[in-house]
């Protein structure tokens, strides 16, 4: 099993609508959790970090933390062709300083 | 990128010749990362350094070395270049604390022939 599984994708969405991301990790011990955009041919962009339980909002994006199920998602509200990217789970397990990361998920947003 | 700098931005090297691959951070972080991305993979970590002289082994290091003389300096080098280490390298710094957010390098993408 994987440390870190995010939908395998493309996800396609219209223009305006809600691109929905999903994560789950497998160390029940992990603390933190981020959200990387990749745009192709480009390094990984720290979006949105996430530490405890709920919903965290940064402009139209939303992260969503559950540690009881394990899981993490992104939501992108009012998607824009812009947002059109790979979008990269990462976790700290317990007792590291080292992130493991899903392998992406491809949105695509058409216009 | 936050202060990351990586040098060379491009390289095509052959098949057994010694490559060292320079990152290169304006943030005196303590930690810094060497990951590879080929795709099927994702990203997976080479090597990491949480201090001067102070490196440990990722996921994947077979056929790489590190050194670290300087906190702004993070060296990979792979002895002896084989076809299976074409891909793009990004090194990446994050502060010491307990945030751990990683901030990524421009990357490197090597071609071995």
């Amino acid at each position: 099993q994987k440390e870190v599984e995010q939908n395998s994708g493309p996800l396609s969405v219209p223009e305006g609508a809600i691109a929905s991301l999903n994560c789950t990790y497998s160390d029940r011990g992990s603390q933190s959790f981020f959200w990387y955009r990749q745009y192709s041919g480009k390094s990984p962009e720290l979006i949105m970090s996430i530490y405890s339980n709920g919903d965290k909002e940064d402009g139209r994006f939303t992260a969503q933390l559950n540690k009881a199920s394990q899981y993490v998602s992104l939501l992108i509200r009012d998607s824009q062709p812009s947002d059109s990217a790979t979008y990269l789970c990462a976790v700290k397990p317990s007792n590291d300083y080292k992130l493991s990361f899903g392998a992406g998920t491809t949105v695509t947003v058409r216009a | 990128d936050a202060g990351i700098t990586q040098s060379p931005r491009h390289k095509v090297t052959e098949t057994g010749t010694p490559v060292t691959l320079r990152c290169h951070q304006t943030e005196n972080h303590r930690y810094m990362y060497w990951y590879r991305q080929d795709p099927g993979h994702g990203l997976r970590l080479i090597h990491y350094s949480y201090g001067v002289k102070d490196t440990d082994k990722g996921e994947v290091s077979d056929g790489y070395s590190v050194s670290r003389s300087k906190t702004e300096d993070f060296l990979l080098t792979l002895e002896s270049a084989t076809s299976s280490q074409t891909s793009v390298y990004f090194c990446a710094i994050s502060a010491a604390g307990d945030s751990e957010e990683q901030y990524f390098g421009p990357g490197t993408r090597l071609t071995v022939t």
